[in-house]
């Protein structure tokens, strides 16, 4: 079956405590990207990534880190976390240059 | 950051009616994508628009993308129980950064 995996789906830690949340697809698409979820903001997009040791930034990079070292596994790294990356976190992928997306389920942060 | 006003931001409906939707931007876009959100889910992709103007369906969906590559429409008629969900527009100029409105939250009343 075609997916964006990503876990954990829950996590709950305090400020400064070195996370990861791992994505991994199963399409074979190059293109990958992180978005945030809040409440009235939509999502917004953290980083990106064409293709293998290919990334940038996109609206609201600062406080995460990426990186793309095989082409179906795209982590997002928060290195210290603070409060206000308390959210819920999507992963997606698509084949570049069409922009149909697929989203996967989500990962609800809580920092403390 | 780019911001795409999306409205409205709620609707309450009965089922049976028809329901519109749009999203503008302050930047021109190259293709317009119009998501569904169910609760506890990620979004899933309904229409892809790719040309100015251009109009497609998807069953009782329809979108249209502006002429003036602004802005972007999505109608759902007849609508059913399971048509319930948050609608997110997104507009990208280079299929790398996308960017979301704030999403309509559609509740249906059997």
């Amino acid at each position: 079956e075609a997916q964006v995996t990503q876990n954990p789906r829950y996590l709950i830690t305090v400020t400064g405590k070195k996370l990861t949340v791992t994505c991994s697809q199963n399409m074979n698409h190059e293109y990958m990207s992180w978005y945030r979820q809040d409440p009235g903001l939509g999502l917004r997009q953290i980083y990106y990534s064409m293709n293998v040791e290919v990334t940038d930034k996109g609206d609201v990079p600062e406080g995460y880190k990426v990186s793309r070292k095989e082409k179906r596994n795209f982590p997002l790294i928060l290195e210290s976390p603070s409060p206000n990356q308390t959210s819920l976190y999507f992963c997606a992928s698509s084949y570049r240059g069409l922009g149909t997306q697929y989203f996967g389920p989500g990962t609800r942060l809580l920092v403390l | 950051g780019q911001q795409l006003n999306q409205s409205p931001q709620s609707m309450f409906i009965q089922e049976g009616e028809d329901v519109s939707m749009n999203c503008t931007s302050s930047s021109i876009f190259n293709t317009w994508l119009w998501y569904k959100q169910d609760p506890g889910e990620g979004p899933v992709l309904l229409i892809a628009l790719y040309k100015a103007g251009e109009l497609t369906s998807n069953g009782r969906l329809t979108a249209q993308f502006g002429i003036t590559r602004k802005d972007s429409f999505l109608n759902i008629s007849a609508s059913i129980p399971s048509d319930v969900g948050i609608y997110f527009c997104a507009g990208t100029s280079n299929f790398n950064k996308f960017y979301f409105g704030s999403g309509t939250k559609l509740n249906v009343k059997p």
